[in-house]
């Protein structure tokens, strides 16, 4: 089975730059979660998607932050403009529904700086 | 407002010993805990969760101790091997309605040979 995908791996922009990070989810899975992972710090939910609709964005900076997963299954996670604070670890997640919270499967991450 | 803490950042033991990771709570509706294990450039991966209900679960070398009265949480591995060298995250699921998980901010174990 494969794993949840994510491109690209490593990110170097400048602020006010706008940036893209995608996500394949695990086949079939129809919860995705996107988080961020700051230095030192625990991941923290960004916005989690029941197929095509928003659960929760309550910790996403909407100002800057947008996401969206059309038809339900990959998604796309966009930063724009950039501030420094957003150099992170961006991590995709995907579980079969929302009520198997911990059978969350990660992806590799994008590591964005923003200089 | 940090509700879920893990107070050690780094912890070395022997091959063969006990592990012991900690982690601490603020938030008493949490209803499920579990622990995540990182290995470098990978995302955490699932390890073994305990009911709020419960005091203890096990899993092989791995076992996770509950403490709801003093909001502590444990998890124990032995004995403990090479592979287990790795950042483990403890996390806490909220109630329903709020159901998302709140990470701690990670433990770096590293197991020497």
């Amino acid at each position: 089975e494969a794993g949840v995908a994510q491109s690209p791996r490593y990110k170097i922009i400048e602020k006010r730059q706008s940036v893209a990070f995608w996500c394949n989810p695990i086949s079939g899975h129809a919860t995705l979660y996107w988080y961020q992972q700051i230095l030192g710090q625990g991941p923290k939910l960004l916005i989690q998607f029941q197929n095509n609709g928003v659960v929760d964005d309550s910790q996403l900076p909407k100002d800057r932050f947008s996401a969206e997963r059309l038809k339900g299954v990959d998604s796309t996670l966009k930063i724009q403009p950039a501030k420094l604070e957003d150099s992170a670890v961006y991590l995709c997640a995907s579980s079969l529904e929302s009520s198997r919270y911990y059978e969350q499967y990660f992806g590799p991450g994008t590591r964005l700086t923003v200089t | 407002d940090q509700q879920v803490k893990q107070n050690s950042p780094s912890l070395s033991v022997q091959e063969g010993r006990i592990s012991i990771l900690n982690c601490d709570y603020t938030n008493s509706m949490f209803d499920y805990f579990l622990w995540y294990k990182k290995y470098p450039a990978e995302g955490p991966t699932f390890l073994i969760s305990i009911s709020s209900i419960k005091d203890k679960n096990e899993d092989g070398r791995f076992t996770v101790f509950l403490n709801k009265s003093a909001k502590h949480l444990s998890l124990h591995i032995v004995p403990s091997q090479p592979g287990d060298s790795a950042v483990y995250f403890c996390a806490a699921r909220g109630s329903f309605g709020n159901e998302k998980l709140t990470f701690g901010t990670g433990t770096r174990l590293t197991i020497i040979p």
